[in-house]
């Protein structure tokens, strides 16, 4: 079975503070891939990031980046200057060999101007 | 490029009922998922269809079901419905097969059953 864990429930920060996400991740497969997605407040799931499980590059798109470890089954999620606009629902998500994707209970990001 | 559409945005019904949920994927897509959303449980998947075959399915009873027809529009049905089954229901769409592809979501069907 895999198991997506997103300990942090909700964070509240001031606008421009970094503020980082964590996710931990369980699964007995050697190929799977992660995912990050935002929940704005009207629904619909923003996908922003992909990693299969044999790229432990980190990834800078802007003022996002990821940190895949392996030795530590994480994916964590750090957003840099955090704005208003990245106020949402975040979402990490795995998906292994039975192809069917476990998501994390997601964290709250709450960023106030 | 429009986007994933879901109709009706919002539905209420009543215990015993039965639903339908509708997605149109965005234009060229051929994979269409949906997935489940509440507060107790979370975001939970539910099936994927690819060029009118389900290719997976979450763990979910019989009640739920699927199907895609030749133009990638696909439909869920929720049969006798509980009040358990109120929640967003999500539809994504990718290119290819496969949950592990980017997928686009739609804005949701909020379901309520009374």
């Amino acid at each position: 079975a895999q198991k997506v864990t997103q300990a942090q429930t909700e964070i509240s920060v001031v606008e421009k503070e970094d503020v980082t996400l964590d996710c931990v991740y369980e699964t007995r497969d050697t190929t799977y891939y992660l995912f990050w997605y935002k929940q704005p407040p009207s629904g619909e799931l923003v996908f922003l990031i992909r990693r299969n499980s044999f790229d432990e590059q980190n990834e800078i798109s802007g003022r996002y980046s990821w940190n895949f470890q392996k030795s530590t089954s994480s994916f964590n999620f750090t957003i840099t200057a955090s704005q208003v606009v990245d106020s949402a629902v975040y979402f990490c998500a795995l998906s292994g060999g039975s192809y069917i994707p476990t998501f994390g209970r997601g964290t709250s990001l709450i960023v106030h101007p | 490029k429009a986007g994933v559409t879901q109709t009706p945005r919002y539905l209420i019904k009543t215990r015993g009922q039965q639903v339908t949920l509708s997605c149109s994927p965005i234009s060229g897509h051929r994979s269409v998922s949906w997935y489940q959303q509440t507060p107790g449980q979370g975001l939970q998947f539910l099936f994927e269809y690819f060029s009118e075959t389900q290719r997976n399915k979450g763990n979910f009873p019989g009640r739920f079901s699927g199907r895609q027809f030749s133009n990638s529009r696909s439909e869920m049905n929720v049969s006798t419905l509980e009040l358990g089954d109120s929640a967003l229901y999500l539809c994504a769409s990718s290119l290819s097969a496969g949950v592990r592809n980017e997928q686009f979501f739609g804005p949701g069907t909020r379901l309520t059953v009374l």
